[in-house]
Parts: structure tokens; sequence; C-alpha cells
């Protein structure tokens, strides 16, 4: 199942909302994460199957979707929130999106 | 608390082995799998495979199912992937992940890279 993202790259403020978009080749149900990584660190687990904030994520990070068109939200930008957002489906093995990188205008 | 911990950077010549080591701690580390999962420059993420920790069992992506080892010794918590015939595409940040209960990757060791130069 191939991951595709949207766009490559967001330029925005803080304080603006962020949409990042993740779009699978074929349905992957809700079967579906969100991943943000900073320069030189590991993947951090923001949200999984599709909706669920992981321990710890702050509510600005909301997911939404089903099937094959997924969004990451971001309803107020902190200047932390600058990194690259990758999607993931565990339907059939594990395949990742090629990124999304959020950065400040 | 869950932590993943790798060994250190790797310069290997071509045709060469490497093994990278991940070191679990806080929780009871027979109960769950770890993964291995690598990201070459400006390429995505790619999903290795994973090692049952309690039995040893291994599922290996058919990328790299011919060269390619899982191993780890629960007396020491620690998980060990082998990668053989290595070439310059195998440059990358090779990371270790333990699926949380709902099977999505939480936490991520740090990292390993493992370059691959003559």
């Amino acid at each position: 199942i191939v991951l595709t993202q949207s766009p490559a790259t967001l330029s925005l403020s803080p304080g603006e909302r962020a949409t990042l978009s993740c779009r699978a080749s074929q349905s992957v149900y809700i079967y579906l994460a969100w991943y943000q990584q900073r320069p030189g660190q590991a993947p951090r687990l923001l949200i999984y199957d599709a909706s669920t904030r992981a321990t710890g994520v702050p509510a600005r990070f909301s997911g939404s979707g089903s099937g094959t068109d997924f969004t990451l939200t971001i309803s107020s930008l902190e200047p932390e929130d600058f990194a690259i957002y990758y999607c993931q489906q565990r339907t059939n093995w594990y395949t990742f999106g090629q990124g999304t990188k959020l950065e400040i205008k | 608390q869950v932590h993943l911990v790798q060994s250190g950077a790797e310069v290997k010549k071509p045709g060469a082995s490497v093994k990278v080591s991940c070191k679990a701690s806080g929780y009871t580390f027979i109960i769950y799998d770890i993964h291995w999962v690598r990201q070459a420059p400006g390429q995505r993420h790619e999903w290795m495979g994973w090692i049952n920790a309690g039995n040893g069992n291994t599922k290996y992506s058919q990328k790299f199912q011919d060269r390619v080892t899982f191993t780890r010794d629960t007396s020491s918590t620690t998980a060990y992937m082998e990668l053989d015939n290595l070439t310059s595409e195998d440059t990358a940040v090779y990371f270790c992940v333990r699926p949380q209960s709902g099977g999505w990757f939480d936490p991520w060791g740090q990292g390993t890279l493992v370059t691959v130069s003559s």
C-alpha cells in the first residue's frame, strides 16, 4: 500500500492552523498513524487508529479520516511543532508516507 | 518508562556485514515483539521485519529476507539486527521499535547510522 502525503512542504507561522493530508492507494480502514520527527531524532507517535491521540500528545493535534483519505490537523502551531510529519499504515504489513515538512514562514 | 537504546554509528565497506543492538528496559522484554525500520537519506522509512522477543520467531520483509537476521538475548533484554552483503544503498539510520498494545510503533530507539563506503 502506497501512502502519498501532501503538501511536501507547508510554510506557516506560529499560531496558524496546519492541515496535512495522507492518501492511501487502497483502503486501510482506520489503521493509520501519524508521527512527528525532528532532525536527528526518532519519530514520535502522535495519532493512531486515524484519530486517537497517543499518550502525552497535546490536544491541538487531531486526526481524522478513514478508508483512503486522512488528515492531521494542528489547531494552533507552537514553535516546537515545526518538524516533519509522516503517516504510516499497518493494514498490509507496514508502509510510510514520504513526509510533509512543516516549516516556519 | 520504556526505553530502547541502540549501539553507536558504524562505517562499513561494501560486501561487509553490520550488527546493530537494541537494549530494552522498562518493561517485560519477552512479552513484546521488536521491529526494525530504516530510513535512508531522502527516502521513506522502510519496515524490515520483526522478532518475537519471547520465542525468537521472526518475520522479514521480502526486500530484506535473504540477507537480514534478527536475534535476541533474553538475559540481557537486547535485540540484534544483522545485515549482510552491504552496498551503498544500505547507508541509512536503522531504528528498533516496540509496538504498543495497539500495534503502533511506540517507542523508537534513538537510531543507529550505518554508512557503507569504500
